[in-house]
């Protein structure tokens, strides 16, 4: 059974600061992974899709890795703003389509 | 982009009665749509898979009775909650998975308040 897992599940930076977010998973074998950005009391922002034979993608001000071998993936967001707070989740999708999700790293940015 | 819609957003509603909830692919034809459980706080729950023309499956220890799914076209599904208690209070949220792009995509989220 594929288990996910974000570190760490809180963080709190000054504004300009990047940001590191780390996700992992026990199973390699997955179809792609994906980011979201859940704001309290409302559903998922889809932020950047990685297929399984992609390396990175790059949206603006973000850029995601993956390392299947490692079973790793790292979201990074540079020049933090106030605005990114939110909660980030990491969602792994397996070969057989099953989804497994991360519980997420509550991100506080402060002004 | 892709949209997906979900509605009602916020629902209130007496003990005992049944509650319906939308989620409609608004530019994709989706054969697979999820249905998921929030509670304060804490992550998505997988409560089951809903496919176009045939049973929803449903993640262990998720009453399916309690909980109708019902996938009859490409672009909507619904959640009934029947029979609502407050605990049964919750978000709950779906999600459309696009066969084209393997893309995941999210609905707003409904707020279900069982008094």
């Amino acid at each position: 059974k594929q288990e996910v897992t974000q570190i760490p599940a809180a963080l709190s930076v000054p504004e300009g600061e990047n940001l590191v977010l780390n996700c992992s998973f026990t199973d390699s074998a997955i179809y792609n992974l994906q980011w979201f950005r859940q704001d309290p009391g409302k559903g998922l922002t889809s932020l950047l899709l990685i297929q399984s034979s992609q390396r990175e993608q790059t949206s603006g001000r973000l850029n995601a890795s993956l390392d299947k071998s490692s079973g790793r993936s790292t979201l990074y967001i540079a020049a933090s703003q106030p605005g990114d707070s939110a909660t980030y989740l990491c969602a792994v999708v397996s070969n057989d389509y099953k989804l497994s999700f991360g519980a997420g790293t509550t991100v506080t940015v402060r002004a | 982009g892709a949209v997906v819609s979900q509605h009602p957003s916020r629902v209130i509603c007496k003990s005992g009665t049944s509650v319906k909830i939308e989620c409609r692919s608004l530019d994709f034809q989706a054969t697979t749509m999820f249905w998921y459980r929030q509670f304060p706080k804490q992550s998505l729950m997988l409560m089951a898979t809903s496919n176009e023309g045939s049973k929803a499956t449903y993640e262990q220890g998720v009453e399916k009775d309690k909980f109708l799914i019902n996938h009859a076209s490409l672009t909507l599904s619904t959640l009934t909650v029947t029979s609502a208690h407050p605990e049964d209070s919750s978000f709950y949220i779906c999600s459309a998975w696009r066969t084209s792009s393997g893309e995941l995509f999210f609905g707003e989220g409904s707020r279900l308040t069982v008094l």
